[in-house]
């Protein structure tokens, strides 16, 4: 079946360093993939998407490309900010069959001033 | 545009109780889903509404069930309560689904219960 498989966690990384977050995805046909954040206490708040190959999404600095060959949605930063410590999550929505969608178990980033 | 919201907040359940949580989706979203977040499981998904009717369905036990109204508003209950059902609920709420198109499920705040 589908399924996301994410970087464990927690990632530390001082303010201002370069972030990557892992992402691959098994799935039947052309999924659309998403990543999602969530803050301490909150629910999950939609970061960026992408739905057909190659396309890039982007939003407050951080970018992932749909990478169809490497059935990869990797979530980078150039600059991270304390603000940015949170819980990332890798998503998939089927675009066949069920449409469920398919979250990765999450990455936790920590960001030191 | 008035976010998806979810009522209670926060809930102190006893173990053999049933709880019925609340899910009020983005205004026109006909889709609903609803998925329980645990420290050890992540996040599982439980059920998904449309129109009244549900579409999908997870791995859960038959203690969990939920409904949609006319209105799109949705509950979810779960009798016999357990202390492993101690979890922060969230809803999320989609579109229609069209053909060819992308449904961006947005978030409740979640209801955080407490079974003890």
């Amino acid at each position: 079946g589908d399924s996301v498989t994410q970087m464990e966690g927690p990632v530390t990384l001082s303010e201002e360093a370069f972030l990557t977050i892992n992402c691959t995805y098994t799935a039947t046909g052309y999924p659309s993939l998403f990543w999602y954040v969530q803050y301490p206490g909150e629910g999950l708040q939609l970061l960026l998407k992408a739905t057909k190959a190659d396309d890039k999404g982007s939003n407050k600095g951080f970018e992932a490309t749909y990478r169809k060959e490497t059935t990869s949605f990797h979530l980078e930063k150039g600059s991270v900010q304390v603000s940015d410590s949170a819980v990332y999550f890798c998503a998939l929505r089927a675009t066949s069959g069920t449409y469920k969608y398919i979250f990765g178990t999450g990455t936790r980033l920590k960001v030191l001033a | 545009k008035a976010g998806v919201t979810q009522t209670p907040r926060y809930l102190i359940k006893t173990r053999g109780q049933q709880v019925t949580l609340s899910c009020s989706p983005i205004s026109g979203h006909r889709s609903v889903s609803w998925y329980q977040q645990t420290p050890g499981q992540g996040l599982q998904f439980l059920f998904e509404y449309f129109s009244e009717t549900q579409r999908n369905k997870g791995n859960f036990p038959g203690r969990f069930s939920g409904r949609q109204f006319s209105n799109s508003r949705s509950e979810m209950n779960v009798s016999t309560l357990e202390l492993g059902d101690s979890a922060l609920y969230l809803c999320a709420s989609s579109l229609d689904r069209l053909a060819g198109g992308v449904e961006t499920q947005y978030f409740g705040p979640g209801t955080r219960l407490l079974v003890l």
